[in-house]
């Protein structure tokens, strides 16, 4: 079993829709849950994390976790084209990465 | 500030040859990892220093890839001889890590290996 496991889609909306990517892990030790946004051709960039549970929101985007059942959970409101990219779950310090999921939106 | 950089940008070769690929980490990070991406497998985790020793390299394919890293400034990842499947973009990234820190890693550009 992959200590980080995510569906790599592709997701395809519509420009204004509610995203939901979701990413499982093995290991309950794990503390540190990182999203990374890594857009064609380059290399991931951090987006945002959270520390243990609850929730983290930033501008449009809020990080999740439920720990007690081993779940992370990225939301993007209101979806705009320039958040095509393909999204990865990642948790620290174990630093190995969810398959990510390519995500498109249309205009 | 400059980040992390890779060496070569785009690397085609023929299966057996010797390929080099090469890093700078940013200055001051304390820790450094090579990844592959595919398709296929997505983004691997090959192998970390710290301190520039290795700390884990689990997951390194075989013993065909060796990866060192001499000073805190430079490392290299090595696949000799290469194959077909090997074909992957190959990431460096540098991280500061701290007790208690994130740790959030900082990632070149990639280098597009293509072995024919």
């Amino acid at each position: 079993q992959k200590e980080v496991e995510q569906d790599p889609g592709p997701l395809s909306v519509p420009e204004g829709a509610i995203v939901s990517l979701n990413c499982t892990y093995s290991n309950s030790a794990f503390q540190y849950f990182m999203w990374y946004r890594q857009y064609s051709r380059k290399g991931p960039e951090l987006l945002m994390y959270t520390y243990s549970s609850g929730n983290k929101e930033d501008g449009r985007f809020t990080a999740q976790v439920d720990k007690s059942s081993k779940y992370i959970s990225l939301f993007i409101r209101d979806s705009q084209p320039s958040d095509s990219a393909t999204y990865l779950c990642a948790v620290h310090n174990d630093m190995r990465f969810g398959a990510g999921t390519r995500l498109t939106v249309k205009p | 500030d400059a980040g992390v950089i890779q060496s070569p940008r785009h690397e085609v070769t023929e299966m057996g040859q010797e390929v080099t690929l090469r890093c700078k980490p940013i200055s001051g990070h304390n820790s450094l990892f090579w990844y592959r991406q595919t398709m296929m497998r997505g983004l691997e985790l090959l192998i970390y220093f710290n301190n520039n020793v290795p700390i884990d390299d689990s997951g390194m394919p075989e013993d065909r890839f060796s990866a060192k890293m001499p000073n805190a400034s430079f490392s290299t990842l090595k696949i000799q001889p290469s194959e077909p499947r090997d074909s992957a973009v190959y990431f460096c990234a540098s991280s500061l890590q701290r007790t208690g820190d994130t740790g959030e890693l900082f990632f070149g550009e990639g280098s597009r290996l293509t072995v024919l």
